[in-house]
C-alpha cells in the first residue's frame, strides 16, 4: 500500500509569487491535514479536509488556502509569498477527520524556500 | 491558543541507557494524546495514540503513560540504541473550545544515542 505522497519535494520561489503543493493520501483515507514546520517551531496546524470540505482551520492568514478533490487528493496554495513562509510543509492522511483516535500518516514534506 | 510543552528540548545518552521525556498539555477538553517519532530525512511515524487517564502503551522498548487529570504524558525508552535517535513529538487533540478536533504539537525532544 503506497504511503502519503507529496509533490514537489523541493521548491524555490521569490517573494510575491504564489505556490501550489500537492498531497495524495493513502488509498482509502478521506482526511488530509496540512502542517507547517519552521526552525524553532513545532508543527503548526494549517487546515484539515474531509470529503472535499474544510473541517478545521489553524491560525494562518488568508494567503494560505487549500482544497480537496473527489479522489481525496489535496492541494495547498500560498499566495503572495513572504520570506517567513519558508518552511517544510507536511501533509498527513487518516481515514476520517475530527474527533477520532486515529493516528496520522505523514508524507515526506515539501521544503519551500522563499528568496 | 493551546500550549503543549515537551522537555527536555534535547537529550544525549549512551547506547544502553534508559531515558524518558515529558509532554505537558492542558488538563481540560482532553480527547487524545499522540506520540510520533521523526527520524532525520524521514516522515513522522506514529508511536501511540492514548485516550484514557492512566493508559499505558508499549511498543518494543518504548512505552508511554498518560495522566489526563494533571496534563502530562511520559515516553520511556529502555536500553536506547543508536537507531532510536530521532525527534519525538507529542500532540494534543482537544475535545472543545476553539481548538476543537485540532492536533496541537509540542516542539519535540531531540534524542541522540551515542554508540
Amino acid at each position: 500500500k503506497a504511503g502519503v505522497t507529496q509533490t514537489p519535494r523541493y521548491l524555490i520561489k521569490t517573494r510575491g509569487q504564489q505556490v501550489t503543493l500537492s498531497c495524495s493520501p493513502i488509498s482509502g483515507h478521506r482526511s488530509v491535514s496540512w502542517y507547517q514546520q519552521t526552525p524553532g517551531q513545532g508543527l503548526q496546524f494549517l487546515f484539515e479536509y474531509f470529503s472535499e470540505t474544510q473541517r478545521n482551520k489553524g491560525n494562518f492568514p488568508g494567503r494560505f488556502s487549500g482544497r480537496q478533490f473527489s479522489n481525496s487528493r489535496s492541494e495547498m496554495n500560498v499566495s503572495t509569498l513572504e520570506l517567513g513562509d519558508s518552511a517544510l510543509y507536511l501533509c498527513a492522511s487518516s481515514l476520517v477527520a475530527g474527533l477520532t483516535n486515529e493516528k496520522l500518516f505523514f508524507g515526506s514534506g515539501t521544503q519551500l524556500s522563499v528568496l | 491558543i493551546l500550549n503543549v510543552e515537551q522537555s527536555p528540548q534535547s537529550l544525549h545518552v549512551q547506547e544502553g541507557d534508559s531515558t524518558n521525556f515529558t509532554c505537558s498539555f492542558p488538563s481540560s477538553n482532553f480527547y487524545a494524546l499522540h506520540w510520533y517519532r521523526w527520524e532525520t530525512a524521514k516522515s513522522p511515524e506514529a508511536l501511540f495514540v492514548m485516550t484514557l487517564n492512566g493508559d499505558e502503551k508499549k511498543k518494543g522498548r518504548i512505552s508511554a503513560t498518560l495522566n489526563t487529570k494533571e496534563g502530562y504524558s511520559y515516553l520511556y525508552i529502555k536500553g536506547s540504541q543508536p537507531e532510536d535517535s530521532a525527534t519525538y513529538l507529542c500532540a494534543f487533540k482537544s475535545a472543545g473550545g476553539t481548538s476543537y478536533g485540532k492536533l496541537t504539537f509540542g516542539q519535540g525532544t531531540i534524542l541522540t544515542v551515542h554508540p
